[in-house]
């Protein structure tokens, strides 16, 4: 069965390095979303990217952000100065269908702690 | 503004009984409702999805029911079985939108 899958599972840094998360969406999705789940809370949107640009984005998602497809399959999530803050698990998704906003298939997310 | 929230934190059944988690959602734009199901140590997983022209949807051993002039979603699982154990989400849509707005998450406890 087809799966989106995530690179790294787990990354450590310091605070104010710049981070890449790398997701490889399943190969005939045309939608893809970045969500993040700071430890015991809601999955919360960060970004929605549709024909090689963001097509909507929430108030988390801020300049120190940015999200990249720069081949045909991987979908990247840049955090450029990251703070402790940002420590939680950032989840990977895909979709096919336009009309189906919600059937989304996840990945099994990357942890990233910020020291 | 918007929320969407669930009424039990923890919910502990026996094995072979029915399950009903419940959520409330405050937004009445909100047209697309979806329950996840997240595992320890993995993504979401889809469960079943239903629109708000419909009050009730079911797949297999699941049904969601949808509750406009309350604003509250249910899921029913029947028969639980362990491999059900896991925290469930529900997330609402709203038109026109990509994103979607997940609740708190109730955790799922299946005594054998």
């Amino acid at each position: 069965e087809p799966e989106v899958t995530q690179t790294p599972s787990h990354q450590v840094t310091q605070m104010g390095q710049e981070v890449i998360l790398r997701c490889v969406p399943i190969s005939n999705h045309l939608y893809f979303y970045w969500y993040r789940q700071i430890l015991g809370q809601k999955v919360e949107f960060l970004v929605s990217f549709y024909n090689n640009e963001i097509s909507e984005k929430s108030e988390i998602f801020d300049d120190q952000f940015s999200v990249e497809r720069p081949d045909g399959s991987n979908f990247t999530l840049k955090i450029r100065s990251t703070k402790l803050e940002d420590s939680a698990m950032y989840f990977c998704a895909s979709t096919y269908d336009r009309g189906q906003a919600g059937e989304l298939f996840f990945g099994e997310g990357s942890r990233l702690t910020v020291l | 503004g918007e929320s969407v929230g669930l009424h039990l934190p923890t919910l502990s059944v026996q094995e072979g009984d029915n399950s009903i988690i419940n959520c409330a959602y405050s937004n009445s734009a909100s047209d697309y409702f979806i329950w996840y199901k997240q595992e320890s140590g993995k993504g979401p997983q889809f469960i079943i999805d239903i629109r708000s022209n419909m009050d009730k949807r079911q797949g297999q051993r699941v049904t969601v029911l949808l509750n406009k002039t309350v604003k509250h979603l249910s899921l029913q699982i029947a028969a639980t079985q362990p491999g059900d154990s896991a925290v469930y989400f529900c997330a609402e849509n709203l038109t026109g939108r990509r994103a979607l707005t997940f609740g708190s998450g109730t955790r799922l406890q299946v005594q054998p």
